[in-house]
């Protein structure tokens, strides 16, 4: 495609409830990144991907967090038993000769 | 990664050059120097980096001091349109996390 597509844009959850963002990057981009930016904040990141290699997740706050991307394309960040602190912009970057190329992201509420 | 210092904020008038400073003084020599900005609540986008080198594309120049330990962005001819976050980001060449900082909030004024 064009772009980073990402989805949903928006999604509003109640606390508790498990959440996937889904991420499409730009077709031949080897390298995923996802990210999560609070209001006003840089943004802070989370895991990256070669491939379907997950190279590191040290940014993942905690294990209600994971990721995958089975076939080296599309990515899925899952959120489990979602928390109001996780409420949030989560962004995903593809990758090509080092420079990332941001999506729109999806901005999660948790009620 | 090496750590970067920016200042927070910034003005500059439209139509003149924006110079903005990054100090990365703890920099590796297999570091290299990258600047993205962000515009409003829109993703951040590439705008250049380096390595010793000075570059220079169709976004900006990028100058880095012979010691590498600070380097400028420069925008020849801001318009309203550069009004963004200006983040220094240092980024070792094999690693490829990209840890972004605070930022500069660049206003560019008519």
């Amino acid at each position: 495609g064009a772009g980073v597509s990402q989805s949903p844009r928006y999604k509003v959850t109640k606390r508790g409830q498990d959440v996937a963002l889904r991420c499409d990057p730009i077709s031949g981009h080897v390298s995923l990144y996802w990210y999560r930016q609070a209001l006003g904040q840089g943004p802070e990141f989370l895991t990256y991907f070669n491939y379907e290699a997950q190279q590191d997740k040290s940014g993942l706050p905690n294990d209600r967090f994971s990721a995958e991307r089975p076939e080296g394309s599309i990515s899925t960040l899952t959120i489990q038993r979602t928390e109001q602190r996780d409420s949030a912009m989560y962004r995903c970057a593809s990758s090509l000769d080092r420079k990332l190329f941001f999506g729109s992201g999806t901005q999660l509420s948790v009620l | 990664d090496a750590k970067t210092t920016q200042p927070p904020s910034m003005d500059c008038a439209e139509g003149r050059a924006a110079n903005l400073p990054c100090n990365h003084s703890t920099i590796s020599g297999n570091e290299y120097v990258y600047w993205y900005r962000q515009i409003h609540s829109q993703g951040p986008q590439y705008i250049i980096h380096g390595l010793k080198n000075n570059e220079t594309n169709e976004m900006a120049s990028l100058i880095i001091t012979e010691d590498r330990k600070s380097s400028t962005l420069i925008l020849p001819h801001a318009t309203l349109r550069d009004t963004a976050v200006y983040y220094c980001i240092v980024r070792v060449a094999d690693d490829y996390k990209l840890s972004f900082g605070a930022g500069t909030t660049v206003t560019v004024r008519a």
